[in-house]
């Protein structure tokens, strides 16, 4: 079965510091990742996803995720916070090529960044 | 270009009575996705809809919830006898093909309240 962890419930992060929000998966067959951000009252975002390719992908707002298939990870990054990247954000997987069309989300991570 | 459309953007409802919630998928999208949203939790699929057809309902609760996508007009989520425990955000999901290789473009989601 698939399923979708992010460990932290809140990461706080100074204004201008590098950030990181964990996650890790689990796929019977080969994941298909992405990372969703939600603003309060608000649906959810598009950041960026993995399907195969270049471990490191790059997504809006200046984030990127690195895809580690041996420690089955999928950390989304920024180099330097901003105050308007807080917000809740959500790593989900699929199963590629698989007919099942549901995403598996996680639970969330709820980033704040201090100015 | 039009984002997903859903309406109403806040239901409020009385134990009993019904709710209905609709989405509009982006144009040029045929297949649409419903996932419900309890408070402080990730999102759960509940249904995936192509026009006219039903493809995947593992997600839908057996009793009072349906939900269709008929050949002209939006998707409907429709909830019969609400209870307290409904009260959630409803999101609403379009891509543009049932490909695992796509991309879910969600709308700005419905929040049920039930009093």
């Amino acid at each position: 079965a698939q399923s979708v962890a992010q460990p932290e419930d809140q990461v706080n992060v100074a204004e201008g510091n590098p950030l990181t929000v964990k996650c890790t998966y689990s796929v019977s067959g080969n994941p298909y990742l992405f990372w969703y951000v939600q603003y309060p009252n608000r649906g959810l975002q598009f950041l960026l996803k993995y399907i195969t390719g270049d471990n490191l992908v790059k997504g809006s707002y200046g984030f990127e995720a690195e895809f580690n298939k041996s420690q089955t990870s999928f950390h989304l990054k920024k180099p330097s916070a901003l105050v308007s990247d807080s917000a809740l954000y959500f790593c989900a997987v699929r199963e590629l090529y698989s007919s099942a069309s549901k995403i598996i989300f996680g639970s969330g991570t709820r980033l704040s960044i201090r100015p | 270009n039009a984002g997903v459309m859903q309406n109403p953007r806040h239901l409020v409802r009385r134990r009993g009575q019904e709710a209905r919630l609709r989405c509009s998928p982006m144009k040029g999208h045929s297949h649409v996705y419903w996932y419900r949203q309890l408070p402080e939790e990730g999102l759960k699929f509940m249904v995936y809809l192509q026009k006219e057809n039903i493809i995947d309902e593992s997600g839908m609760p057996k009793e009072r919830f349906s939900a269709e996508f008929p050949k002209e007009g939006p998707s409907i989520l429709r909830i019969q006898q609400v209870v307290r425990g409904d009260s959630a955000a409803y999101f609403c999901a379009s891509s543009p093909t049932g490909a695992s290789t796509d991309t879910q473009y969600f709308g700005p989601g419905t929040r049920l309240t039930v009093l």
